[in-house]
């Protein structure tokens, strides 16, 4: 149980385009989902929060137009990167929290590996 | 100031040994929790275990166990029989607060290679 996927998985794009990743929990309700970005050899950098039916939470210096998000149901949340550019070439992962867990464990994604060009 | 600390960029253990892989941290909460995770070169985040803030017991889960010492802020991880498929990066992070947005603050890692 608690498998989250992420799709895609790889993306190579041209600058100024922008690019969806989704973030999906298959086999449980996820209250909150989270994104993150993560630079080779670095930890994860939390870049905002995610709740079903609400506005995302950003953390500072995360620009929210530019990294948009939406949890449209309690299974999908996605981020667009919107005009990208190669500085946005990172490895972003979501994770989600089930709502009833003990702990409250996040799952992770299997991450998506995006490249600007 | 760092709330999360993990001093050693990169391990070596021998397969079969044990090896210990250090973690502080800084709250002010009462409540909170230490999670331990694996990040394998594909880049997966795979959940190894937790330990909350009020357990009196240190948590084990097969042959990861968490050596919490409270007053000491640390919650370093043991590995045990290191195997081959042990070699990966491992972090360390914290969610301070119970019911809250269980926002996770994490380590910088300590990259953990086994040798053959």
């Amino acid at each position: 149980g608690a498998v989250v996927s992420q799709h895609p998985s790889w993306v190579i794009c041209k600058s100024g385009t922008s690019v969806k990743i989704e973030c999906r929990s298959l086999d449980f309700q996820a209250t909150t989902m989270f994104w993150y970005r993560q630079f080779p050899k670095q930890s994860l950098m939390l870049m905002a929060t995610s709740n079903e039916g609400s506005k995302a939470t950003y953390e500072q210096g995360v620009e929210k137009d530019k990294f948009l998000i939406n949890h449209a149901s309690l299974t999908l949340s996605t981020l667009t990167v919107t005009s990208a550019h190669p500085e946005d070439s990172s490895f972003y992962i979501c994770s989600a929290r089930p709502g009833t867990s003990v702990p409250d464990t996040q799952y992770f994604g299997p991450g998506t590996r995006l490249t600007v060009l | 100031a760092q709330k999360i600390t993990q001093t050693q960029p990169g391990m070596f253990v021998q397969e079969k040994e044990a090896v210990t892989l250090d973690c502080t941290y800084d709250t002010s909460d009462q409540s909170y929790g230490l999670f331990w995770y694996k990040q394998p070169s594909s880049g997966e985040m795979i959940f190894l275990i937790y330990q909350g803030s009020y357990d009196e017991q240190n948590a084990t889960e097969g042959r990861y166990s968490l050596n919490f010492q409270k007053a000491r802020k640390s919650a370093n991880l043991v590995i045990s029989a290191s195997q081959l498929g042990d070699s990966a990066m491992y972090f360390c992070a914290m969610r301070e607060g119970w019911g809250s947005t269980g926002k996770l603050i994490f380590g910088q890692g300590t990259t953990l290679q086994v040798k053959p």
